[in-house]
């Protein structure tokens, strides 16, 4: 399996909502990341992971919190979000920090 | 500071003709550069690696210490490559990837 998988494919919440995005890769990487895209924008990086330790919180607001169960897996709970939150988060894994970053397709989310 | 710049939001041509995206580049160390594409409705995904010296789908790009430049570049483009072309550079210091703004390449019959 070489790819980067993410779930849900879409998702509709509204601000009083809780719910998560799940990443998965099987590629044996040890880094892992959460971006976020808004329309036209370059992906902005909101986490990483490097062997399931927090390893950088790019001052992302407590409404978004991550969680890395083991290597394979890394969730996004979300909750009160606002509806600038609206936008495409992308999951990425890469052997190491400074190898090459494989992107999933990417959770589009709307927060009305 | 370290910065990618891609200085053009939109590159227009027809097909066949040659294209060159621009991407420059502040870093006080070793460069690690990438070039990622994004099709229509399709993931991120690594179009260059400036370490491969690897020609991908007819590109290429150069690394020029000189000018921090690392511009990518093709000598006929296809429409099939209309897409958004995002130039990165690995920040060993920081321990990730920052991305340019982006240029939208359409190629036109």
């Amino acid at each position: 399996d070489t790819e980067v998988t993410q779930t849900p494919k879409h998702l509709v919440m509204g601000m009083t909502n809780k719910k998560s995005l799940k990443c998965e890769q099987h590629m044996g990487h040890r880094a892992m990341y959460w971006y976020k895209q808004k329309a036209k924008k370059p992906p902005e990086l909101m986490f990483v992971y490097s062997y399931e330790k927090l390893s950088i919180n790019e001052s992302v607001p407590s409404r978004f919190s991550p969680e890395c169960p083991n290597s394979s897996l890394l969730n996004l709970h979300l909750h009160a979000l606002q509806p600038e939150d609206s936008a495409l988060y992308l999951c990425a894994s890469a052997k190491s920090g400074e190898e090459t970053q494989y992107f999933g397709p990417g959770t589009r989310l709307l927060v009305l | 500071a370290q910065r990618v710049t891609q200085p053009e939001k939109l590159l227009s041509v027809f097909k066949g003709a040659p294209v060159e995206l621009k991407c420059n580049y502040s870093y006080s160390g070793s460069p690690e550069l990438f070039w990622y594409v994004q099709y229509s409705r399709q993931r991120l995904q690594l179009l260059l690696r400036h370490i491969s010296r690897e020609s991908i789908k007819g590109f290429t790009a150069d690394l020029n210490k000189g000018e921090t430049s690392f511009h990518l570049k093709k000598p006929f483009a296809q429409e099939e490559d209309s897409a958004m072309y995002y130039c990165a550079l690995f920040s060993g210091g920081y321990n990730k990837l920052i991305f340019g703004a982006g240029t939208r390449l359409a190629v036109h019959p």
